[in-house]
């Protein structure tokens, strides 16, 4: 069975400072990678996501992802925080062949901004 | 493009009561997903179709939960019975098979069960 784990519940990084959040999967075959972020009582939004080409993928708000099959890692990055990256980021991964199916999110990390 | 739309927004009810829950996907999308959220949780996938196909419910969905989605458009999630422990946020996502596989979220659907 598909399973995510993300490291640290919580990060907290200075403005202008490098954002990491961590991703490791666990799944016999790798699976289509996705980071959402959520803001206070609203839905999920799709930062970037990973299904076949180029390992490194740029998302928006400047983010990006590295998908490592050899780590079974899709870590996200973000070069220089800002105020409004503060929110609660997901790691999900869907089965590949499926036309991607079911989500299976992380337990979440939430990222604060000190400025 | 509007969005994943879902009604209400919040809902209070007590335990016991019936409660039904309406999604509206992006208009070309063929998939649609229910997710429940608990607080300081990720999403926990319950349904999902496929056109009016119900493809496959987590075992977290009890016999007193039922979806449908009878045209293929909209959808409705019903809870019989609520329980305090069904108090969440109830997701909804849409996507499109063939070319792209991620899922659009709709703000959500707060139940508070009391």
């Amino acid at each position: 069975a598909q399973s995510v784990t993300q490291l640290g519940s919580h990060v907290s990084v200075s403005e202008g400072a490098l954002v990491l959040l961590r991703c490791n999967y666990s799944s016999s075959v790798p699976p289509y990678l996705f980071w959402y972020v959520q803001y206070p009582n609203q839905g999920l939004q799709l930062l970037l996501k990973y299904t076949t080409g180029a390992t490194l993928v740029k998302g928006i708000n400047g983010f990006e992802a590295e998908f490592k099959k050899s780590e079974t890692s899709f870590h996200l990055t973000k070069p220089s925080a800002h105020m409004s990256d503060a929110a609660e980021y997901f790691c999900a991964v869907s089965e590949r062949g499926n036309q991607g199916g079911k989500l299976i999110f992380g337990q979440g990390t939430e990222l604060s901004v000190k400025p | 493009d509007t969005g994943v739309s879902q009604d209400p927004r919040h809902k209070i009810t007590k335990r016991g009561q019936n409660v039904t829950f309406r999604c509206d996907p992006i208009s070309e999308h063929n998939r649609l997903y229910w997710y429940r959220q608990t607080l300081g949780q990720g999403p926990e996938f319950l349904t999902y179709f496929q056109n009016e196909a119900q493809l496959e419910k987590s075992r977290l969905l009890s016999d007193r939960f039922s979806a449908e989605r009878p045209k293929g458009s909209f959808s409705t999630l019903e809870i019989q019975r609520t329980e305090q422990g069904d108090s969440a946020m109830y997701l909804c996502a849409s996507s499109l098979t063939g070319v792209r596989y991620e899922q659009y979220f709709g703000p959500g659907t707060r139940l508070t069960v009391t």
